[in-house]
């Protein structure tokens, strides 16, 4: 079955902290993964997006990801969090050139920032 | 700015009414989707369309319907029938299946809906 698992339901870091959320996935075509933000009361922002290519990926508001075939992960990174970063995190997957219809989320992580 | 909004960004219903809840986008998207989120879940599918005059159910519709008169607009009602409205609706867009970056959604901000 595809499922997105998000193991983590809270987090708690320091800021200036480094953070790591955790992501697996098990999806039976080519995965097309996703890396979205929550802030309260608000729509999903696409943080950065992985199909191809270098498996590091670089998105917005210093966030990074790293696509590990072996183990079925797509753990999002930051080196050092600000307050601004305590928000609700998805992971989600999708299959490349399909509709989002298909697109599988995972429950969420909660982020939040320690002053 | 292109974007979608979403109204009201919070509504009330008693028991046995129908309310329908907005969605308007303006990034020239042929496709339009509806999600249910309930804490601790994650984001569940209601009904989706990709074209005008065609939707699709998605995983928890029964309860829902929608319309897709205008390639901006696709509306949300909840009727009586959903035994369990309470929860945060997201209105969601994307370009077509089959073009590259189809799987991007793109949000709107949300609508809470309480039933008393």
């Amino acid at each position: 079955a595809q499922s997105v698992t998000q193991p983590d339901i809270h987090i708690t870091v320091s800021e200036g902290a480094s953070l790591e959320l955790r992501c697996n996935y098990s999806y039976g075509a080519t995965p097309y993964l996703f890396w979205y933000v929550q802030s309260p009361g608000q729509g999903l922002q696409l943080l950065l997006k992985y199909f191809s290519g270098d498996t590091l990926v670089q998105g917005i508001k210093g966030f990074e990801a790293e696509f590990k075939r072996s183990q079925s992960s797509f753990n999002l990174r930051k080196p050092s969090v600000h307050w601004s970063d305590a928000a609700e995190y998805f992971c989600a997957v999708g299959a490349v050139y399909s509709s989002a219809s298909k697109i599988i989320f995972g429950s969420g992580t909660r982020l939040s920032i320690r002053p | 700015d292109g974007g979608i909004t979403q109204s009201p960004k919070y509504l009330f219903r008693k028991e046995g009414q129908n309310v329908t809840l907005s969605c308007e986008q303006n990034l020239n998207h042929d496709a339009m989707y509806w999600y249910r989120q309930d804490p601790g879940q994650g984001l569940r599918l209601i009904y989706y369309s990709q074209i005008v005059n065609d939707f699709q159910k998605g995983d928890i519709a029964e309860g829902y319907s929608v319309s897709r008169e205008k390639k901006e607009s696709f509306p949300l009602t909840v009727t009586s029938a959903q035994k369990n409205p309470t929860a945060f609706y997201l209105c969601a867009s994307s370009i077509v299946r089959g073009q590259s970056g189809a799987n991007v959604l793109t949000f709107g901000a949300g609508s809470r809906l309480t039933v008393l």
